[in-house]
């Protein structure tokens, strides 16, 4: 079974922390991704990244940043988190890029700053 | 914009019955369209996909349908069971790297 695991489930930080997610999968997937998920608004993508040290962006990558430095492992990045940055967080992974591509996500991470 | 939209956001069936959930598109070079079931505290979970070159695809008791030509797409659950109760997410692939989700749509099936 994949398995895609988040560092914290809930997590609160206040406006103008630095703040770190970090997503780890263990199926050996190339591709993995962050969403954010708002009431009314789906899930948006972040970030993307199809190899280590490769990234794209996604809808709506103001105010983040992601880092893989590690083919495993996929860390969101808030430079400066802002109240409007209060959300729920899903990382997710795949084993390739096309669009059957099923991918295989973390339970979630909430964020709430303040 | 919003180019997946599940403009149910909720639906109550009978357990037994079908339910029918419901998927509207707009861009017409989605090549590929996905459902996933989500369970409360728990990520999403794949659930079933369709190709944009297929008006059909089934597995055990769901069923996706694809209408093209009215960019609507819906998940059929036959027969709704207990279980099924969660939040569906529609989503809808652009070459692979791009993924775009709807809303949801929160699914109770009553016993």
């Amino acid at each position: 079974d994949v398995k895609v695991t988040q560092s914290s489930r809930y997590l609160v930080k206040r406006t103008g922390e630095k703040v770190f997610l970090e997503c780890v999968q263990d199926m050996d997937h190339e591709n993995m991704f962050w969403y954010r998920q708002d009431p009314g608004l789906g899930l948006r993508l972040i970030y993307f990244s199809y190899d280590v040290k490769m990234k794209e962006k996604g809808d709506i990558p103001e105010g983040y940043s992601v880092s893989r430095e590690k083919k495993e492992r996929f860390s969101l990045i808030l430079e400066s988190a802002s109240t409007n940055q209060t959300s729920m967080y899903l990382c997710a992974s795949s084993l390739w890029l096309a669009g059957d591509g099923e991918q295989y996500f973390g339970p979630g991470t909430r964020l709430t700053v303040t | 914009d919003q180019q997946v939209k599940q403009n149910s956001p909720s639906l109550s069936v009978q357990e037994g019955r079908i339910s029918i959930l419901n998927c509207d598109y707009t861009n017409s070079m989605f090549d590929y369209f996905l459902w996933y079931k989500k369970y409360p505290a728990e990520g999403p979970t794949f659930l079933i996909s369709i190709s944009s070159i297929k008006d059909k695809n089934e597995d055990g008791r769901f069923t996706v349908f694809l209408n093209k030509s009215a960019k609507h797409l819906s998940l059929h659950i036959v027969p709704s069971q207990p279980g099924d109760s969660a939040v569906y997410f529609c989503a809808a692939s652009l070459t692979g790297n791009q993924f775009y989700f709807g809303t949801g749509t929160s699914l109770t099936v009553i016993p």
